[in-house]
């Protein structure tokens, strides 16, 4: 079966640190890898998207950066942390027809 | 823009009540998907519904399609308080790789 593993589960970070969350997927290959953060009660909004190694779509200019350096690995960066960046994130990756989520990061700026 | 959007925002009934959540989509599909989130965790696919389909069920969960109107429906029967969650849809990525999601619905049910 396809899994994501995707890490720390939480995380507090300072203002203007650095960040790198990264995600891993078992059970299939050559998936699509999506971030998204969700704001609390709220719905996903997509952050990023790769369809393949290095192939990085951006949805949303902002203060993140996505990279895909191998098939099944997918990293949410940034080099400099806002305190708007705080929020849950999440990991997914899509198979043949449905897609599967990792248990998410939630991350606090601070 | 959104994809697929969830209606109500927020529903709260009773245990034993039905659920039912609505979703609206913009463009042709080939499948609608429905997902649930607990409560600070990842989603979990629900159920899938093709195109050509107009009905689905699974266990306590019925799922319509109208592509003429672009809408589909979960319906929930006989909640439970551990349906509390939240729903939400999502349309096939094959033709631009996206994966979307509306704002969903976030349902309680009360014991």
């Amino acid at each position: 079966s396809q899994t994501i593993h995707q890490w720390p589960a939480t995380l507090v970070q300072p203002v203007g640190s650095p960040l790198s969350l990264e995600c891993t997927v078992e059970g299939t290959s050559n998936p699509n890898l999506y971030w998204y953060r969700q704001a609390a009660g709220r719905g996903l909004q997509l952050l990023f998207y790769s369809v393949g190694i290095g192939q990085i779509s951006s949805e949303v200019p902002q203060n993140l950066s996505a990279s895909r350096p191998q098939d099944r690995q997918f990293i949410l960066s940034s080099k400099k942390l806002l305190l708007s960046d705080s929020g849950f994130y999440l990991c997914a990756g899509t198979g043949v027809t449905e897609a599967f989520f990792g248990q998410g990061t939630r991350l606090t700026v601070v | 823009s959104q994809q697929g959007e969830e209606d109500p925002q927020a529903l709260s009934i009773q245990e034993g009540e039905n659920a039912t959540m609505n979703c609206s989509y913009k463009t042709s599909i080939n499948n609608l998907q429905w997902y649930r989130q607990n409560s600070g965790r990842g989603l979990v696919h629900l159920i899938l519904i093709r195109s050509n389909e107009r009905e689905k069920h699974s266990g306590r969960l019925r799922v319509t399609l109208d592509t003429s109107k672009k809408s589909s429906s979960l319906l929930i029967t006989a909640s439970r308080a551990a349906d509390t969650a939240s729903y939400f849809c999502a349309t096939d990525w094959s033709n631009t790789g996206k994966l979307i999601f509306g704002q969903g619905t976030t349902l309680q049910v009360k014991p």
